[in-house]
């Protein structure tokens, strides 16, 4: 299986401050057909989770341009370039490149 | 819009049964694989089980291979997760999941259905 290691596990910062997480593969990402299925989910307490980036680096829709994907092979990160009290919360990384699908163990962010 | 409405959780002893069903709306079903998803109270998301559109191809975490069961209904635009010989670490909040793509991403999630196996 492919386990997803998520750093930090909790992070807490200043209102319009940026934020990273990392999040680390066991195994290569990178599926027969060239792409890589690595997403960002985040959920807020009592919901369930939303899509954020997909495939790297791409945003979904409706997602704020503060939120970037970066990454390849094992190694992916979650930028905010200016975090928002509404970005509180608990963000995973998933896998989607090999079965079983994998989640990271959660980054949950307060703010400061 | 993308609605997803689980039904079915509930309250059951370890060893018992439940189906869960998740009725869709907001897109064409059967052109899209579905997802269940699971997250036990105050932990992490787990993967349980996938579908393709077409109904053809099934895909089982291990914990749960052999206990449970993944189906579809296109006429009635519902998942639905057969669940057998429950134990007390099944317990858990199941979201039904939209897949886009195959590989895939997960787009849109329902609400929830709480599972709770306990004596």
């Amino acid at each position: 299986d492919a386990v997803l290691t998520q750093t930090p596990l909790s992070l807490r910062v200043t209102l319009g401050q940026p934020a990273s997480i990392s999040c680390r593969s066991s195994q290569a990402l990178v599926h027969s057909n060239g792409n890589t299925y690595l997403s960002w989910l985040h959920q807020r307490s009592g919901q369930p989770p939303r899509l954020l980036v997909y495939r790297i680096s791409n945003r979904f829709s409706g997602v704020p341009d503060r939120f970037s994907g970066s990454g390849a092979g094992t190694d992916f990160t979650l930028r905010i370039s200016r975090v928002q009290a509404e970005d509180v919360g608990v963000y995973y990384c998933m896998q989607a490149t090999h079965f079983p699908r994998t989640f990271g163990q959660g980054t949950k962010l307060e703010i400061k | 819009e993308v609605q997803l409405l689980e039904s079915g959780g509930g309250l059951v002893q370890p060893g018992g049964s439940l189906r869960l069903s998740c009725a869709a709306s907001g897109f064409t079903f059967v052109d899209y694989g579905m997802a269940w998803v699971r997250q036990a109270p105050g932990k992490g998301l787990e993967w349980v089980s996938t579908i393709s559109g077409n109904a053809k191809n099934t895909h089982y975490a291990d914990s749960v291979k052999g206990r449970f069961t993944i189906s579809r209904e296109s006429s009635e635009n519902t998942l639905h997760l057969q669940m057998n010989s429950l134990r007390t670490e099944d317990t858990a909040i199941y979201y039904c999941v939209k897949e886009v793509g195959d590989p895939v991403f997960f787009d849109s999630w329902g609400q929830g259905a709480l599972v709770t196996v306990s004596s």
